[in-house]
């Protein structure tokens, strides 16, 4: 089973920020926290990794809270695009994910 | 384009056919994997091969064989299938297996369906 802890569904309006939380209450001083994300009829697609400090990449920010415990993925200006289903993850076991709807 | 390719996207199976999905990587990646995505159920890892040699296999029943002849190709061999067998499968690659660093990159899938 998932050892991440996501909400079910968010909803945003285009070119809003998006921010989307994932607790990591097991996670081990190691372990990496991935997100991916699947877009409909589509295999999930990596987009952002790190460790301990916030990283910022072309698709989006990640923001891990100093003990571990959390991480938010910030999408800074959401698109109709970026509707999907969000995974955070920090042992390779996908849960059920955040499925972001994004309103014109 | 991921560079990670699935061949066949859509497979309709009988329960006493045998068939096989092909996995290709065009990445230079040392890892393979092939996950399991049911409706309503989270991503299953079945299986991960690193460097050619299985190094999980996630009590997967026996009517699934993988098979990987070189780091650029992982098949999933399927015969006597049921109907809750039917998914959408995932092959993914990274550089390597168990580097929590590495990042995956998937395939687009292939649907089954067993009838």
């Amino acid at each position: 089973d998932a050892k991440t802890t996501q909400p079910n569904s968010m909803e945003s309006n285009e070119e809003e920020p998006v921010h989307l939380p994932c607790n990591h209450s097991t996670i081990s001083g190691t372990d990496y926290i991935h997100w991916y994300r699947q877009l409909p009829s589509q295999g999930p697609e990596y987009v952002i990794h790190g460790l301990t400090s916030n990283v910022n990449n072309r698709m989006a920010s990640l923001a891990i809270a100093e003990d571990r415990k959390s991480s938010t993925l910030i999408l800074h200006r959401a698109t109709l695009r970026d509707a999907a289903v969000y995974y955070c993850i920090d042992d390779m076991r996908f849960g059920a994910g955040t499925r972001l709807t994004v309103k014109p | 384009e991921t560079g990670v390719t699935q061949t066949p996207r859509h497979l309709v199976m009988g329960m006493t056919n045998k068939k096989s999905l092909k996995c290709e990587q065009h990445l230079g990646h040392n890892a393979m994997y092939w996950y399991k995505q049911s409706a309503k159920k989270p991503l299953e890892l079945m299986f991960v091969y690193n460097f050619k040699e299985q190094t999980e296999n996630n009590s997967v029943p026996s009517r699934f064989s993988p098979e990987c002849p070189n780091s650029s190709h992982l098949f999933l061999h399927l015969h006597t299938l049921q109907p809750e067998d039917s998914a959408l499968y995932l092959c993914a690659s990274s550089r390597e297996a168990g580097r929590p660093s590495y990042e995956q990159y998937f395939g687009p899938g292939t649907r089954l369906t067993v009838t």
